[in-house]
């Protein structure tokens, strides 16, 4: 069966923490997604991931950084966390066909 | 870049009746995506569409892709209320020179409640 695994399901961080998203799949995908989902405006794409160290902004980078030392692991970073990063945060893996998508990690910052 | 707009944006049906939730976008699609999402939860994938005027069934769940490929819309046939949740259509997003590396655009999402 097939996997996409976040490492929480739900987070609660304080604004200027430092924070860390983990994400890993285990299909060998090359390409890979973190995305954030916020209600009436859909998916949007933060960063993805074509390689292992290869990395591309997608349509809302700002503030947000991502690592991918392994091709199995991508990770989200949060510099410093503001109340509007407060979001649904989904990541993802594909190669050809359909996307595979990790169960979200809500996360709130106070 | 390519956008997709989803109408509407939610529906409201009572258990038993059919609905239609559609999918446009600004580009020629190469690949339509549906995905289903509870709340709170990860995207599961329904079908994919590619050919012009193809058209997909799983259950009580049917996809079709135009012709023209700019538009796709998703009917639920005798709806129950384990079809509520948010549905999602999604394409692949190709750069000025013709790369996508896999990524997908989605729509904004539509929201379906189904009383029983």
């Amino acid at each position: 069966d097939v996997k996409v695994t976040q490492s929480s399901r739900y987070l609660v961080k304080r604004t200027g923490e430092k924070v860390f998203l983990e994400c890993v799949q285990d299909m060998d995908h090359e390409n890979m997604f973190w995305y954030r989902q916020d209600p009436g405006l859909g998916l949007r794409l933060i960063y993805f991931s074509y390689d292992v160290k290869m990395k591309e902004k997608g349509d809302i980078p700002e503030g947000y950084s991502v690592s991918r030392e392994k091709k199995e692991r991508f990770s989200l970073i949060l510099e410093s966390a503001s109340t509007n990063q407060t979001s649904m945060y989904l990541c993802a893996s594909r190669e050809q066909g359909e996307a595979f998508f990790g169960q979200g990690t809500r996360l709130t910052v106070v | 870049s390519q956008e997709l707009e989803q109408s509407p944006q939610s529906l409201i049906v009572q258990e038993g009746k059919n609905l239609t939730i559609n999918c446009t976008s600004s580009k020629t699609l190469y690949g339509l995506y549906w995905y289903k999402q509870k709340y709170g939860e990860g995207l599961i994938f329904l079908m994919m569409l590619q050919k012009g005027g193809e058209e997909k069934s799983h259950e009580k769940i049917t996809a079709k892709l135009d012709e023209k490929k700019q538009q796709s819309s998703l009917h639920i046939t005798a709806s129950q209320p384990s079809h509520a949740g948010i549905y999602l259509c999604g394409a692949p997003n190709f750069n000025a020179g013709g790369t996508s590396y896999g990524k997908l655009t989605f729509g904004q999402g539509t929201i379906l409640t189904v009383h029983p």
